[in-house]
């Protein structure tokens, strides 16, 4: 099984609302990321949480607030968002945020997603 | 610093084969991944190549030679729904992100 969920699929929120993006998997994976992707574009990783910390931050506006409340679940609460952070998010995870190179540890899996209009 | 090429977009016929190519400059190298993302959906895994040579599964096959910072990906009997983009990524141990990813190449099958 290599699935990781997101919820919602869809989400419309004003610039005022705050909402929050969820992310689940039981793959017993330790390393778990965000991403967010423009049309025609790659995804550009936001966060990385290794063994549910905070392990990279890419320069993320505070408008963004990942969460980790264990090892399976990952949240992005989002507040005060623009109409210019409308796009794709998505969640993966791996074994390990390890320098392995292995396969088995360092394929990521990704969610299919939450589509995001900020109006 | 880190870059990786990719063709933006490609076109082929159905039944045909298709070879997207791949190049990086990394400061260091720890595998290279190739995802299949179709439009407006999570990129899915396809492959990864860490040492030299051809690893095959079933109509796909991936290709890596380090010192040429070169990978190519090859789509045989190609069908309509390969029709999707195809993200080249290296994991590069010595960068700040677990995985850089190319911009992807567009394929489109046509009849």
């Amino acid at each position: 099984d290599t699935e990781v969920t997101q919820t919602p699929k869809h989400l419309v929120m004003g610039m005022t609302n705050k909402k929050s993006l969820k992310c689940e998997q039981h793959m017993g994976h330790r390393a778990m990321y965000w991403y967010k992707q423009k049309a025609k574009k790659p995804p550009e990783l936001m966060f990385v949480y290794s063994y549910e910390k905070l392990s990279i931050n890419e320069s993320v506006p505070s408008r963004f607030s990942p969460e980790c409340p264990n090892s399976s679940l990952l949240n992005l609460h989002l507040h005060a968002l623009q109409p210019e952070d409308s796009a794709l998010y998505l969640c993966a995870s791996s074994q390990d945020q390890g320098t392995s190179g292995k396969k088995s540890t360092d394929t990521q899996y990704f969610g299919p997603g939450t589509r995001l209009t900020v109006l | 610093g880190q870059n990786i090429d990719q063709p933006t977009e490609m076109t082929a016929t159905e039944g045909a084969i298709v070879q997207i190519n791949c190049t990086y400059q990394t400061s260091g190298f720890n595998g290279l991944f190739w995802y299949q993302q179709h439009a407006g959906e999570a990129p899915t895994f396809l492959s990864y190549n860490v040492l030299d040579g051809l690893e095959e599964k079933g109509r796909f096959s991936s290709f890596l030679s380090r010192s040429k910072g070169y990978s190519y990906l090859l789509l045989k009997e190609l069908q309509m729904k390969d029709s999707a983009s195809y993200l080249c990524a290296v994991r590069d141990p010595g960068g700040n992100t677990p995985l850089v990813f190319g911009k992807g190449t567009r394929l489109s099958v046509i009849a």
